[in-house]
């Protein structure tokens, strides 16, 4: 199993450019997560999705949009990049939401120039 | 709003006992979590508890009080690799998971 994967691992963009983060998982999990983590800020939650097809606003869910098409994928778009959105994205899965035992992807470092 | 308190850093010496704390206020509450995370590295799940009590897994145990809001992630038998950051996190009614904005550890030889 690969667990929980993420691509890119590093990206540099302009401002104004676009982009979408993939995160697939192979543990059949029905809830994913994608979260951002700035220094000292801890992990914010961007979006989520409870199952195929669903989504829902996290935290912090302004400049992203995001889509669960598949179950073992979610894909992070930013449609016009900020240079606030200079973070490292992490994506999580997790069985389903009565577990907290969220499984974490190895992150993707983004640059907004 | 929700929101989630730990303390920033924590300091202990190799081989002793170090206990972080975190209290927390959310729309409902179904279960206190803890993770580390190395520099540079992703989250990793530790512990969780749904019900009041003390769960211990290894040299790791969690507290929780839920009628306090308030649990605690206990490390025992300090080791050097056991210096990283750590977060509570809770499930909310909604089913977002909150996150804390992490205790970094430091561990002295």
């Amino acid at each position: 199993n690969a667990g929980v994967t993420q691509t890119p691992k590093f990206r540099v963009l302009k401002t104004g450019q676009s982009m979408t983060l993939l995160c697939a998982q192979d543990m059949n999990h029905e809830y994913m997560y994608w979260y951002r983590q700035d220094p000292g800020m801890g992990l914010r939650l961007i979006h989520y999705s409870v199952g195929e097809g669903t989504t829902a606003k996290g935290e912090v869910p302004d400049g992203y949009n995001v889509s669960r098409l598949k179950k073992q994928n979610f894909l992070l778009g930013l449609e016009s990049a900020a240079p606030s959105q200079t973070s490292v994205y992490f994506c999580a899965s997790s069985r389903t939401g009565r577990y907290n035992t969220q499984y974490f992807g190895p992150g993707t470092r983004l640059t907004v120039l | 709003g929700q929101s989630l308190e730990q303390p920033s850093e924590v300091t202990a010496v190799e081989g002793a006992i170090v206990q972080i704390n975190c209290t927390y206020q959310t729309s409902g509450f179904y279960g206190l979590s803890w993770y580390q995370q190395h520099d540079g590295g992703a989250p990793t799940f530790l512990s969780y508890n749904g019900l009041d009590g003390l769960e211990e897994t290894g040299r790791f145990s969690s507290f929780l009080s839920r009628s306090d809001s308030y649990g605690y992630l206990l490390l025992q038998e300090l080791q050097m690799k056991d210096s990283a950051s750590y977060f509570c996190a809770v499930r909310d009614r909604d089913d977002k998971i909150i996150f804390g904005k992490g205790t970094r550890l430091h561990i002295l030889p």
